[in-house]
């Protein structure tokens, strides 16, 4: 299994306030994704990462901002959460070093329960 | 756009079964296609997948066959066992480093 982990695993916040989640991963590989995960409509990709300082917006990217400084982390922020980004997060690795590879491993995800 | 379909569920099955969970796709050009599986409170693992047509991915004895000029990626396994019970999902990847296109996920529910 790739080496990816997330944290928190379960978050609890309110409305309003700031919400940072974090992809670290162990596999040295170049692409990495945000996906959020709800009920009826699969996985649907937020942002992701083609290298260090390069990211590009997905499907449902409004409302979440994304950083990579460095090659084995992926920062997932919520400005202000709302309910409606209430979900099961899921970070995603692909591409080992500079080879591309299609095939995509997923993190244990992160439940966030905005109030 | 691209597009995953996917029999919704749940699936409900005995032990020993034979398993056929469809997935057919709409892409341009030639994507590759994935099974992943989810099993309670953990994340999605990569169960199979196949990059080109008439290709065959087979796991754990699970397979799926890429069928080009029926757009279907359909997964089957011979005997289910309890231990398949698991929300499976279809993708597709279309392009280097972009999104997995998923499919609404199919729970299938195994009974001894």
């Amino acid at each position: 299994d790739a080496g990816i982990t997330q944290s928190p695993r379960h978050k609890v916040t309110e409305t309003g306030t700031p919400v940072t989640l974090r992809c670290h991963q162990t596999e040295n590989h170049r692409y990495m994704y945000w996906y959020r995960q709800d009920p009826g409509h699969g996985l649907r990709l937020i942002h992701y990462s083609y290298g260090v300082k390069d990211t590009d917006k997905g499907e449902v990217s409004d409302g979440y901002s994304v950083s990579r400084s460095k090659t084995e982390d992926f920062l997932l922020t919520l400005e202000s959460a709302t309910s409606s980004q209430t979900s099961v997060y899921f970070c995603a690795i692909s591409g080992a070093g500079s080879v591309y590879q299609e095939t995509q491993y997923f993190g244990p995800g992160t439940r966030l329960l905005v109030l | 756009g691209n597009s995953v379909t996917q029999m919704e569920g749940p699936v409900t099955l005995s032990e020993e079964a034979f398993l056929t969970i469809n997935c057919t796709y709409t892409a341009t050009g030639y994507p590759s296609l994935f099974w992943y599986v989810q099993y309670p409170g953990e994340g999605l693992q990569l169960l199979l997948k196949a990059t080109k047509a008439d290709d065959k991915g087979s796991n754990k004895g699970f397979e799926a066959t890429y069928r080009k000029e029926t757009t279907s990626f359909h997964l089957e396994k011979g005997s289910v066992q309890v231990s398949d019970s698991a929300v499976y999902f279809c993708a597709l990847s279309a392009q280097a480093g972009t999104a997995l296109i998923f499919g609404k996920g199919t729970t299938l529910s195994v009974s001894s």
